[in-house]
């Protein structure tokens, strides 16, 4: 298993202004994930983070937008650019520990924008 | 294009019955499935999954039935307890290859209530 913190685990954004999500995990993952649920849909998958390579995004996902660092095994941020109020959401950190076959997520972070 | 589809956004239940949650998938790529339990404020919690070798998988009173042929997956909860109360996502993602198991496709949640 894992245990994954996030923070904020909520915030209040003015539009146009950007927020980093960070999330750190307790144990050395090769994998972490990005997701968005949006009010009262399911979640979705933002993009891949592995250590020591750049981000995969998912189709309708952009590096500009949601541009995301992974400097270790154990941390990783992602940071909503340019907010709008569309980008109100719930983001999750999800990691996928080694011989795991599930993945395990973080508290989320609540995020409105005005 | 909704992948995997939870089509009853609520189900009630009275304490001590059985729970059955419904979920629907079109991508006959998918092989292993897997069902979350989410409670507010929290992020979702991994409850049970399935590899589309089996059609059956039982962990308590959880129990996870696989139709490969209708694409169809079931979660029955026996007996329901009010502790239960939460959204169920049902989730899939191609395993084979050593694709991600995290790599996921979610559906919308059904929000499971157990009256006591």
């Amino acid at each position: 298993s894992a245990v994954i913190s996030q923070k904020p685990s909520r915030d209040i954004c003015q539009r146009g202004t950007s927020l980093t999500i960070q999330c750190q995990v307790d144990s050395q993952v090769t994998m972490m994930f990005w997701y968005r649920q949006q009010p009262g849909q399911s979640l979705t998958l933002i993009a891949t983070a592995n250590q020591g390579s750049e981000a995969t995004y998912e189709s309708g996902f952009v590096i500009d937008k949601f541009p995301i660092s992974r400097p270790n095994l154990t941390f990783s941020t992602l940071t909503v650019s340019n907010m709008s109020p569309e980008d109100s959401s719930i983001y999750l950190c999800s990691v996928e520990p080694p011989m795991s076959t599930e993945a395990f997520f973080g508290q989320g972070t609540r995020l409105t924008v005005v | 294009d909704q992948q995997v589809k939870q089509n009853s956004p609520s189900l009630s239940v009275q304490e001590g019955r059985i729970s059955i949650l419904n979920c629907d998938y079109t991508n006959s790529m998918f092989d292993y499935f897997l069902w979350y339990k989410k409670y507010p404020a929290e992020g979702p919690t991994f409850l049970i999954s399935i590899s589309s070798i089996k059609d059956k998988n039982e962990d308590g009173r959880f129990t996870v039935f696989l139709n490969k042929s209708a694409k169809h997956l079931s979660l029955h909860i026996v007996p329901s307890q009010p502790g239960d109360s939460a959204v169920y996502f049902c989730a899939a993602t191609f395993s084979a290859g050593g694709t991600s198991y995290g790599k996921l496709t979610f559906g919308q949640g059904t929000i499971l209530t157990v009256h006591p």
